[in-house]
């Protein structure tokens, strides 16, 4: 059954580098998403893409992250200046229409911040 | 925008014993999904579920979307069931998905 990959599984870093997540989504699938968890909390969305441009974003997403989908397979997320506040799961997705249908989640990628 | 709201906010079982799980939500929707994420943090998709019921194996869930919520039954619970259940909805207009505060369940041998 095909899946939604992320990479890589745990990542830690320092305060004030750049950080870039990758996942690489179901391969009919559209449309692409990020989401974020901080431990103990709620998941939430950061941003939708679709048509090589962002469909929809939250207002977490903001300067300091950015979305590229760079070839026919991949999709990123980076972090252009990681805060302690940024430590969080981040959670990948996809689905294969516009509205309604079943997103499928990748295993998500740790990322601590020191 | 869309509000979702699950209950109870945790939960204790007996190993064997059977729960209902309830997730409300504030406006229409066209896509509804539970989940359960395991100790390690992934997120496991256990239903996509906007309207009707469905089951896999000990578990079921029934959405009744006219009246805004869906439930999710867990029978013969298993210490392997414990971690938290996330309901999510998409918010109408828009596809992003809104999660819940889940339930944290604990399942005891």
């Amino acid at each position: 059954e095909p899946e939604v990959t992320q990479t890589p599984s745990h990542q830690v870093t320092q305060m004030g580098q750049e950080v870039i997540l990758r996942c690489v989504p179901i391969s009919n699938h559209l449309y692409f998403y990020w989401y974020r968890q901080i431990l103990g909390q709620k998941v939430e969305f950061l941003v939708s893409f679709y048509n090589n441009e962002i469909s929809e974003k939250s207002e977490i997403f903001d300067d300091q992250f950015s979305v590229e989908r760079p070839d026919g397979s991949n999709f990123t997320l980076k972090i252009r200046s990681t805060k302690l506040e940024d430590s969080a799961m981040y959670f990948c997705a996809s689905n294969d229409d516009r509205m309604g249908y079943e997103q499928y989640f990748g295993p998500g990628t740790r990322l601590t911040v020191t | 925008g869309i509000q979702v709201e699950q209950s109870p906010p945790d939960l204790i079982l007996q190993e064997g014993a059977n729960s209902t799980l309830r997730c409300n939500f504030s406006d229409s929707v066209n896509n509804l999904q539970w989940f359960h994420q395991n100790p390690w943090g992934q997120l496991i998709n256990l239903f996509y579920i906007p309207s009707g019921t469905k089951q896999n194996g000990r578990l079921s869930a029934t959405t009744v979307a006219t009246e805004r919520y869906s439930l999710l039954y867990i029978s013969s619970s298993q210490t392997t069931d414990s971690g938290v259940y996330f309901c999510a909805v998409d918010g109408g207009a828009t596809n992003k998905l809104i999660f819940g505060t889940g339930t944290l369940l604990a399942v005891q041998p």
